[in-house]
């Protein structure tokens, strides 16, 4: 069973740093392209970051770009996201996801989320 | 960008009853190399996150129940509850895998009539 475990998110301060991280496990996770969603509270679903299985290849959308960097450590099973420069409009719940095994592939599995408030 | 709109926002459906919701993309989502649309549903259920139900447009995701089912092609898509249950209340997103950036519908909220 996949399972997609976050960790990391709590209060900060605008222009702070988080670093988010999310342990995987029940599938191959080296093989796995993944991504952060992210959900403001009562709003709808923003995709955030992706990284393909390798962590060569890496996108970000244009509201977090030069600010996030999203990684992996396949010895850990381990995906990232490093959170720099955080504003208000960063607060959201986090959710790691799988992709599917196709290319291009739909998230077939998420986490639990992890809360990241940014506020003074 | 890729700009998903869904409508409507929300609808109340009695039990039992068909709920529609429709889900345009400002351009074609359609993959010619594999023939195929590029478009997920996902439900999401109050403080839990969403979960798929279907993906390449019209294929469900194993274990959803066959009251779903996704139809469209192209830009024009449709999420179809056929007989709606109390545990389908919910919000549905559609969302495009064509390319990045990924994009998401706004959301349709379903609820019990």
């Amino acid at each position: 069973e996949v399972q997609l475990l976050e960790s990391g998110g709590g209060l900060v301060q605008p222009g702070g740093s988080l670093r988010l991280s999310c342990a995987a496990s029940g599938f191959t996770f080296a093989n796995s392209a993944m991504t952060w969603v992210r959900q403001a509270p009562g709003k709808g679903l923003e995709w955030v970051s992706s990284i393909s299985g390798s962590g060569i290849i890496t996108y970000y959308a244009d509201s977090v770009k030069g600010r996030f960097t999203i990684s992996r450590d396949s010895s850990k099973n381990t995906l990232y996201l490093q959170m720099d420069s955080l504003r208000a409009d960063d607060t959201a719940v986090y959710y790691c996801a799988k992709r599917s095994e196709y290319d291009p592939g739909w998230v077939d599995s998420w986490g639990q989320g992890t809360l990241v408030t940014v506020s003074s | 960008d890729i700009v998903m709109t869904q409508s409507p926002d929300s609808l109340a459906v009695s039990l039992g009853e068909r709920a529609t919701i429709n889900c345009k993309s400002s351009q074609s989502v359609f993959y010619s190399s594999n023939n195929k649309n590029n478009l997920a549903w996902y439900q999401q259920k109050p403080g839990q996150p969403p979960k798929v139900l279907i993906y390449w447009a019209s294929t469900r995701e194993s274990g959803v129940p066959e009251r779903f089912s996704g139809s469209g092609s192209g830009a024009d898509f449709t999420l179809t509850i056929s007989s709606l249950q109390a545990e389908d209340v919910a919000v549905y997103y559609c969302q495009q895998y064509y390319s990045f950036p990924w994009t998401f519908g706004q959301g349709t909220k379903v609820e019990i009539k």
